[in-house]
């Protein structure tokens, strides 16, 4: 089945700087890939997606980029302010069905003043 | 946040005693999931369904069974349960497809003593 990997498990980012995490999967068939952040004691939140058909995407401070090649998705977060501080999760579409998807462990994004 | 609710908020049990946790939601969408949280892993799929009566297993479905018997429900039983079972359960809904923005509930925090 799909497995996706997500690096790094801790990130720590001066505000007004960039982060990126990155991910990869294992299924060539995988065709949508969402990203989610928690904040902590909340409830995870779709921030931005992106289909196999769009190699990039972005949303204000936000961007993901795809390599369907590589296999591998990242997420960029721009001027980085203390309330981007959170967990995020990377997620990846299973194989021929999209009934579901399975999430990277996650990425803790602490935001230093 | 999207009308989904979860209950209880939380709870501790004793190993060995029967747990039921209920998702209910107000959008009518089709599919509903139940994802548990622990530290280092991220999300895992617990099962999920795609209509009334049609579910599936996710990565971690073996002590735990469900039932949608309604839309708007979805519970999750812990027939008997352990330790290893002491997590934080999300409940999370899609419109149409897995691959589409998934809602989460507000968590319910199980402690199995």
């Amino acid at each position: 089945g799909e497995n996706v990997e997500q690096h790094p498990s801790t990130l720590s980012v001066q505000e007004g700087d960039s982060a990126v995490i990155k991910c990869t999967y294992s299924d060539s068939a995988s065709n949508y890939f969402p990203w989610y952040k928690q904040e902590l004691g909340k409830r995870p939140q779709l921030i931005i997606d992106i289909r196999s058909n769009v190699g990039e995407k972005k949303d204000q401070r936000i961007a993901v980029t795809l390599n369907k090649t590589a296999k591998h998705f990242s997420l960029h977060i721009t001027e980085t302010q203390p309330e981007d501080s959170a967990v995020y999760f990377c997620a990846a579409s299973t194989k021929n069905r999209d009934d579901k998807i399975i999430f990277g462990k996650g990425t803790r994004l602490h935001i230093l003043p | 946040d999207a009308g989904i609710t979860q209950s209880p908020r939380h709870k501790v049990t004793e190993t060995g005693t029967p747990v039921t946790l209920r998702c209910h939601q107000t959008e009518n969408h089709r599919y509903m999931y139940w994802y548990r949280q622990d530290p280092g892993h991220g999300l895992r799929l617990i099962h999920y369904s795609y209509g009334v009566k049609d579910t599936d297993k996710g990565e971690v479905s073996d002590g735990y069974s469900v039932s949608r018997s309604k839309t708007e429900d979805f519970l999750l039983t812990l027939e008997s349960a352990t330790s290893s079972q002491t997590s934080v359960y999300f409940c999370a809904i899609s419109e149409r497809t897995g691959a589409e923005t998934q809602y989460f509930g507000p968590g319910t925090r199980l402690l199995v003593l």
